[in-house]
């Protein structure tokens, strides 16, 4: 069974660090690229960033450029984003997405940035 | 950043027809965006419907089917059911970026 599961999401104050990370299996992972969305409360889903199969390539909405970092790996299966600097803004349900033509969602983990 | 628009709302009768488009700010939607389409249910993650235009997964049901339609890209549903009420999302892809329209909500009524 195709699988991702997000993990690390926690309440954390403005101006801190979070690692979330997506474990995937079922599927070759090291295979596809693979994607962060969010999604704020009653809002739509934003696209955060993505990275190729070997991690060597990644791309960024400005939102967040500088201030998380999308990263993989491999041998472990597993997807990961840094976040940096986190702001009310940034409070969101964070999805990854990725596997053959975005076939695969994680349920996604709550990030709520509040002091 | 370019803004990726859709209908924020539908309403379909059952076993009716609709079409749901997506637009973009910077010109005519073209099959290089390789555009997707999503569904997401209310407390439910989204599930990938289209992709690359027209293209379907094992489980998109054959009544939803995806076209670039006018400069946009559309979806549509024909003869809906009442299980199709549910956000719609479209994707578009930008040299490297990808990029959400705002969602359309669809109700089955």
């Amino acid at each position: 069974e195709v699988q991702l599961v997000e993990s690390g999401g926690d309440l954390v104050q403005p101006g801190g660090s979070l690692r979330l990370s997506c474990a995937a299996s079922g599927f070759s992972f090291s295979l596809y690229w693979m994607m962060w969305v969010r999604q704020a409360p009653g809002r739509g889903l934003e696209w955060l960033a993505n990275i190729n199969e070997d991690g060597t390539k990644t791309n960024y909405v400005d939102s967040v450029k500088g201030r998380f970092t999308i990263s993989r790996d491999n041998a472990k299966n597993s997807l990961y984003l840094q976040m940096n600097s986190l702001g009310a803004e940034d409070t969101a349900v964070y999805y990854c997405a990725g596997g053959h033509k975005v076939d695969s969602w994680g349920q996604g983990t709550l990030v709520p940035v509040s002091s | 950043q370019a803004v990726v628009t859709q209908e924020p709302s539908m309403t379909v009768s059952p076993g009716g027809t609709v079409t749901l488009t997506c637009g973009s700010s910077t010109g005519g939607v073209t099959s290089g965006q390789y555009p997707y389409w999503f569904q997401q249910k209310p407390g439910q993650a989204p599930r990938t419907l289209i992709y690359e235009t027209s293209k379907k997964h094992t489980w998109t049901p054959a009544r939803i089917s995806g076209s670039l339609l006018g400069g946009k890209a559309a979806l549509t549903l024909s003869g809906a059911q009442p299980e199709d009420e549910a956000d719609y999302y479209c994707l578009l892809y930008y040299s490297g970026l990808w990029v959400f329209g705002g969602g359309t909500k669809l109700t089955v009524l």
